[in-house]
């Protein structure tokens, strides 16, 4: 089955710096990948998801880029705020059937920023 | 809009008591998921269920069951509890049919076990 690889475990930055968060998967056929941002105690909040058919997707701070020959998909924030301190958890899921495979989700990486 | 509903918030519960958590899918959302959170770890995928039918069995314990009913609704039953069950469980929903559309998540359901 498939298998998310996280790193790191724990990124503090200084306000305004970038952040960058980095995934591998195991499943060549795995063509989902989305990233949750969860605060301490309430639900995983998908805050963008990126699909095999492109390399790259940006939603204003947030990017994420995916090399499907390499098996990985890394998360950049830019210009980063308090408020982005979570953990944030990449996930990946495969084609099968009318839908997808349940996602499989990364071990998460704590984030700080740091005022 | 609404949005993946889960109930109770918080249950306590001593070891080798049962307990029933209930999920409340997104309307017309056709699959539901249950994913077990423990402490400063990733979401553990349980179960899933594709109109009503199981879809998809991960690391569930033979002491938990499941089913989806024909409201859509899902609960998840478990029975002879342990300490080790505390977590927090969450559910989540999607539409299958159409593929690589996100899951939406509950607020989650904390068990305490005591």
């Amino acid at each position: 089955g498939e298998n998310v690889e996280q790193h790191p475990s724990t990124l503090s930055v200084q306000e305004g710096d970038s952040a960058v968060i980095k995934c591998t998967y195991s499943d060549s056929a795995s063509n989902y990948f989305p990233w949750y941002k969860q605060e301490l105690g309430k639900r995983p909040q998908l805050i963008i998801d990126i699909r095999s058919n492109v390399g790259e997707k940006k939603d204003q701070r947030i990017a994420v880029t995916l090399n499907k020959t390499a098996k990985h998909f890394s998360l950049h924030i830019t210009e980063t705020q308090p408020e982005d301190s979570a953990v944030y958890f990449c996930a990946a899921s495969a084609p099968r059937g009318p839908g997808n495979t349940p996602l499989v989700f990364g071990k998460g990486t704590r984030l700080s920023v740091i005022a | 809009a609404a949005g993946v509903i889960q109930s109770p918030r918080h249950l306590i519960k001593e070891k080798r008591e049962t307990a029933t958590l209930k999920c409340y899918p997104i309307p017309r959302h056709d699959t539901v998921y249950w994913y077990q959170q423990g402490p400063g770890q990733d979401p553990q995928f349980l179960i899933s269920f594709y109109e009503k039918m199981q879809s998809d069995k991960g690391s569930i314990p033979d002491r938990f069951s499941a089913q989806q009913f024909s409201d859509y609704h899902s609960e998840l039953n478990m029975s002879s509890l342990e300490l080790g069950d505390s977590a927090l469980y969450f559910c989540a929903s999607s539409v299958r049919r159409h593929p690589n559309t996100e899951a939406f998540f509950g607020q989650g359901t904390r068990l305490t076990v005591v």
